[in-house]
């Protein structure tokens, strides 16, 4: 079945400094990939998506570019801010499991000033 | 747009007892909603999908008499924990999407941690 890995947390890393979180999918056909962020206290919020091969998400600093060879949506963000801080969350919608989404285990991104 | 509310965000009840929890499309309508269940540390854990009008398909290893979800109009779905035990204290979220609505994308609560004494 579909699955998805990502690096364990937590993370903590000082301002301004480069933000790389690790995600690797295993699916059937060609799935949809998404990063969400929850931040503390709320709900989660689609972050970024990528649709097809070699596709790059971005937003919010954020990105994220879908490498079907390496089966790999790594997040990437140059120069975090304390406001990062969040637990975040890759995905996959795959087109055999209908609209169901499959989440990694989350994140937790401490950014501290 | 597209928020959906979720309530109660914590609730507090003993062994035994049934918790039902709510979870609102504000502003769109609603014609799927899913609810998860996270675990400490973990993952979110689909539980089961639910069309508006129609019974919830639940995930393999979901109790269907336990975890009662009803979705009967557009905007409005519950789960119903019924005779909670202390195994099922967790964090339970709820998402929604729409058909005017990219369907990609799902809409989530903030979730409700549930502690069952």
């Amino acid at each position: 079945g579909d699955s998805v890995t990502q690096m364990e947390g937590p993370v903590t890393l000082s301002e301004e400094a480069f933000l790389t979180i690790n995600c690797t999918y295993t699916a059937t056909g060609y799935p949809s990939l998404f990063w969400y962020v929850q931040y503390p206290g709320e709900g989660l919020q689609l972050l970024l998506k990528a649709t097809k091969a070699d596709d790059k998400g971005s937003n919010k600093g954020f990105e994220a570019t879908y490498r079907k060879e390496t089966t790999s949506f790594h997040l990437e963000k140059g120069s975090v801010q304390v406001s990062d801080s969040a637990v975040y969350f890759c995905a996959l919608r795959s087109g055999a499991a209908g609209n169901k989404l499959t989440f990694g285990g989350g994140t937790r991104v401490l950014v501290k000033p | 747009g597209a928020v959906v509310s979720q309530h109660p965000s914590r609730v507090i009840c003993k062994s035994g007892t049934s918790v039902k929890i709510e979870c609102r499309s504000l502003d769109f309508q609603a014609t799927t909603m899913f609810w998860y269940r996270q675990f400490p540390k973990q993952s979110l854990m689909l539980m089961a999908t639910s069309n508006e009008g129609s019974k919830a398909t639940y995930e393999q290893g979901v109790e269907k008499d336990k975890f009662l979800i009803n979705h009967a109009s557009l905007t409005l779905s519950t789960l119903t924990v019924t005779s909670a035990h202390p195994e099922d204290s967790s964090f339970y979220i709820c998402s929604a999407s729409g058909p005017h609505l990219s369907k990609d994308i799902q809409y989530f609560g903030a979730g409700t941690r549930l502690s069952v004494l």
